[in-house]
């Protein structure tokens, strides 16, 4: 399996545009994360699904982000419009969820947003 | 809310031993765990340990948790190099999927 994907890894913007992430969870898994980890503030979750759909979006900083999982194998975070202190690395994570498994999380490589 | 905290840094030398502890809020927590992360990558599983447990031991690994006090520890054994990373302490609360991760602790090894 080729693990979680993510896109772009690396995106370099202006205060103002709209960024789109991109995840490709494990073919098979029904849960997946989106995670923002800044160095002050360490990791925080942003948002999950279950079954595509949204559970718990309560980590989600405003109205400037939104996210969608369209079907199993394809979820987007957007920022819109981006500010600078929105820089951070994004991680996407899916997961095989069961009540009584420690379901562990597969974390993708991360996408290092900068926003200038 | 849940919480979940760790020191921030940790400097050992090679060949000693290590020891990150974390503490966190949730009574009802099923799961707790132990996530590395390597320069540039993701998290990746270390180790976890089921609340009825108060011991796992995996090769150089050790996880001790004290559920009274809500405090896990992760010893390693003759630390290498290779060791060197951000540990994540983490729980997952019962009936619910969201794991809830602590800030990280840096490990640096010296040779």
């Amino acid at each position: 399996d080729a693990g979680v994907i993510q896109s772009p890894r690396h995106e370099v913007t202006e205060m103002g545009q709209e960024v789109t992430l991109r995840c490709k969870p494990i073919s098979g898994h029904n849960s997946l994360f989106w995670y923002r980890q800044t160095m002050m503030r360490g990791l925080e979750l942003l948002i999950y699904f279950n079954n595509n759909v949204p559970i718990d979006d309560s980590g989600m900083p405003e109205d400037r982000f939104s996210a969608k999982m369209p079907n199993a194998s394809f979820s987007t975070l957007k920022i819109q419009p981006s500010e600078p202190r929105d820089s951070a690395v994004y991680f996407c994570a899916s997961s095989r969820t069961s009540s009584d498994s420690y379901n562990e999380q597969f974390f993708g490589p991360g996408t290092r947003l900068t926003v200038l | 809310g849940e919480d979940v905290e760790q020191s921030l840094f940790l400097s050992v030398r090679e060949g000693d031993s290590s020891v990150i502890n974390c503490t966190y809020t949730d009574s009802s927590s099923t799961y707790l765990y132990w996530y590395k992360q390597e320069p540039g990558a993701g998290l990746q599983l270390l180790t976890y340990i089921f609340s009825n447990m108060d011991m796992k031991q995996d090769q150089r690994l050790t996880v001790l948790l004290n559920k009274k006090d809500k405090h896990l520890s992760l010893r390693i054994a003759d630390t290498q190099t290779g060791d060197s990373a951000i540990y994540f302490c983490a729980e997952k609360g019962g009936g619910y999927q969201k794991v809830t991760f602590g800030i990280g602790t840096k490990l640096q090894v010296i040779p």
